[in-house]
Order: structure tokens, then C-alpha cells, then sequence
């Protein structure tokens, strides 16, 4: 049983628009996690989230991307502006300490 | 100087052999290990986990950690098919945000 799920799958989007993508966590997870990975390429951290505040943010995390999880259960990472370089694969991730982390199935997002 | 760093591959094996990826990383202040399996087009799913220098085993899987050498490895005995992924290392400071720092992955083939 997976630990997460991700909606939506795969988002496709024009260039400007705003996404919202939606981690579900099923167990009681305290640590969050967003990580993204470009076609062919590694996976890269873009954020940490712990007890509803931002842990630590990386330099690809820019004043497009904001993290909440307003109800206590789904985490949200919405690109407010997107660009064609921001299609990857984001992944959230979560644990209930801050070592392990299990991945969700991840949603892959197209910017046309 | 890239932070982690593993072989692209292909690795390839037989079917029943064992295979060994590695990995070595810069900083000294990582403290967790991690290795991940990315099948194509999935999420990475942890297999194993080490934080003290040896070994560690769980099943097929063996992980050896040398903290000195900067240098982490996964054997995996009675390769299967199956097996046949990408492998992912995966370092982690254990400060405030717990984030992973991943390498490229060394791709994995399994010969029946």
C-alpha cells in the first residue's frame, strides 16, 4: 500500500498558467517534501516542510513556487507563473521521521 | 565538484550474479544514506538505508558504508530480471530539513 498518492497524474498546461499539485498523505506523516525530476536528468529538492512552515528551500524554489497544507492532510505546491522549463516530474515525498522518505507515484507536468 | 556522484552504467549482469553499484560523495557533513530503485517513468522507492560505517543486510540487498573513503555501495545478490532499474544514491545532512541530495543513478541490466 502506497504511502502517498499524487494528483493529478499528469497536468498539461500553457505557458503563464497557474498549477496546483496535490500530495495526499495516508499515513500520520510529519515531515514533506517536494522534489522534481527533469526528463533524462536527476532528482533535484526543491522543498522541505515541517510543522506548517517551509524547513528549508532550494535556489530552484523562487518566488513561483509556494507550498501549504491548509487542512492538515493534503500538501500543495503551486507554480503560480509557469514556464516551459518548469515540465518535469515532481514528486512529493514524506516520513514520519526526517531520515527515511518514501515517494509518492508523482505527477508529471507538461508547460506547452 | 558534483555532490554525489555514481557511474551512468549500463551495469550489466547475469541473471544469479551479483551486482555492485557505488557511490561516493563530497561532503563530510552527510550523515544518512540512502539507495533508491527508479523503474522507467516511476517514482524512486527506497530499498535500503545506512548510517554507520559497515554493512548492512536486508535480504538480497547489502549495503556498505565507509564514511573515511566518502563511499557507499549496494550489492544485490541472485540478481533477477527484475532487478534490471536505475539505482539511485541518495545523501542527507541530518540538520534542520533532512533534504536528499541525489546522484545521477547507475543503470541496472539483468541478462536472464
Amino acid at each position: 500500500e502506497p504511502e502517498v498518492t499524487q494528483t493529478p497524474s499528469h497536468q498539461v498546461t500553457q505557458m503563464g498558467q497557474e498549477v496546483i499539485l496535490r500530495c495526499v498523505p495516508i499515513s500520520n506523516h510529519l515531515y514533506f517534501y517536494w522534489y522534481r525530476q527533469i526528463l533524462g536528468q536527476k532528482v533535484e529538492f526543491l522543498v522541505s516542510f515541517y510543522n506548517n512552515e517551509i524547513s528549508e528551500k532550494s535556489e530552484i524554489f523562487d518566488d513561483q513556487f509556494s507550498v501549504e497544507r491548509p487542512d492538515g492532510s493534503n500538501f500543495t505546491l503551486k507554480i503560480r507563473s509557469t514556464k516551459l522549463e518548469d515540465s518535469a516530474m515532481y514528486f512529493c515525498a514524506v516520513g514520519t521521521s526526517g531520515y527515511e522518505q518514501y515517494f509518492g507515484p508523482g505527477t508529471r507536468l507538461t508547460v506547452t | 565538484q558534483k555532490e554525489v556522484e555514481q557511474n551512468s552504467g549500463p551495469l550489466s549482469v547475469p541473471e544469479g550474479a551479483i551486482a555492485s553499484l557505488n557511490c561516493t560523495y563530497s561532503d563530510r557533513g552527510s550523515q544518512s544514506f540512502f539507495w533508491y530503485r527508479q523503474y522507467s517513468g516511476k517514482s524512486p522507492e527506497l530499498i535500503m538505508f545506512i548510517y554507520s560505517n559497515g554493512d548492512k543486510e536486508d535480504g538480497r540487498f547489502t549495503a556498505q558504508l565507509n564514511k573515511a573513503s566518502q563511499y557507499v555501495s549496494l550489492l544485490i545478490r541472485d540478481s533477477q530480471p527484475s532487478d534490471s532499474a536505475t539505482y539511485l544514491c541518495a545523501v542527507q545532512r541530518v540538520d534542520s530539513s533532512y533534504k536528499l541530495i541525489f546522484g545521477s543513478g547507475t543503470r541496472l541490466l539483468v541478462r536472464p
